[in-house]
């Protein structure tokens, strides 16, 4: 069974970067993810695709300061130049036919 | 720009029928590919899959939902829908529909969500 593992929280500083990971289960690190964005009080926000070799595609409108990479079984997920706003919840998704499956979510803090 | 807004009554009774419409706009319901998809979030929660319907009608659920969830899609009108039956408290959540796109690079859409919540 496909489960993808993350950090329940995260903090960092305004204007530091921070890198988030999600782990895929044992026998699955080919699978590409999506990352989303949910602020407070606020819907999910698609932030990006990514594959097994790194590879992403981020969604309209998604600064540059967002980007992703890959290594092995572990997909992750960098924020730069952190700002206020960016205090959110964050999930890793993947997908196959016949399932999605979340992540449990990172909480990430800007201090 | 595609578009989603989910619509529907916020509140159900215990043991009745859940009913969410996504309506699509900027782009076709029919036109290929994609995964239509209902996602719910208990209060405070995280977000749990409860199942999507492809463009060529092939549904698929959530395991743990399967036997009370039927998605299913009216092209006349470019809208999905879900209906969850026998719904208790454990169904209050936050609903969100969403497109997915599972064998290219272009971007998943969401809804905005709604919140529904389960008392008598």
């Amino acid at each position: 069974q496909l489960v993808l593992t993350q950090s329940p929280s995260a903090s960092a500083s305004l204007g530091a970067s921070v890198k988030l990971t999600c782990t895929l289960s044992s026998g699955h690190s080919n699978y590409a993810i999506a990352w989303h964005q949910q602020q407070p009080e606020k819907g999910p926000r698609y932030l990006m695709k990514l594959h097994s070799d790194g590879s992403h595609s981020k969604g309209d409108g998604i600064p540059d300061r967002f980007s992703g990479s890959s290594s092995g079984a572990e997909r992750y997920l960098t924020i730069s130049s952190l700002q206020s706003e960016d205090e959110a919840d964050y999930y890793c998704q993947t997908w196959g036919t016949g399932f999605w499956v979340f992540g449990g979510g990172t909480k990430l803090t800007v201090l | 720009q595609v578009q989603l807004q989910e619509s529907g009554p916020g509140l159900v009774k215990p043991s009745q029928t859940l009913s969410l419409t996504c309506s699509v706009s900027g782009g076709s319901i029919s036109s290929g590919g994609y995964y239509w998809t209902w996602i719910r979030q208990h209060p405070g929660k995280g977000l749990e899959w409860i199942g999507y319907i492809y463009y060529s009608g092939s549904t698929y659920y959530n395991p743990s939902l399967k036997s009370r969830v039927t998605i299913s899609v009216d092209t006349s009108k470019n809208q999905f829908s879900l209906k969850l039956s026998s719904v208790t408290a454990a169904d209050t959540a936050v609903y969100y529909c969403a497109r997915h796109d599972p064998y290219g690079d272009e971007p998943d859409h969401w809804g905005q969500g709604t919140l529904v919540t389960v008392s008598s």
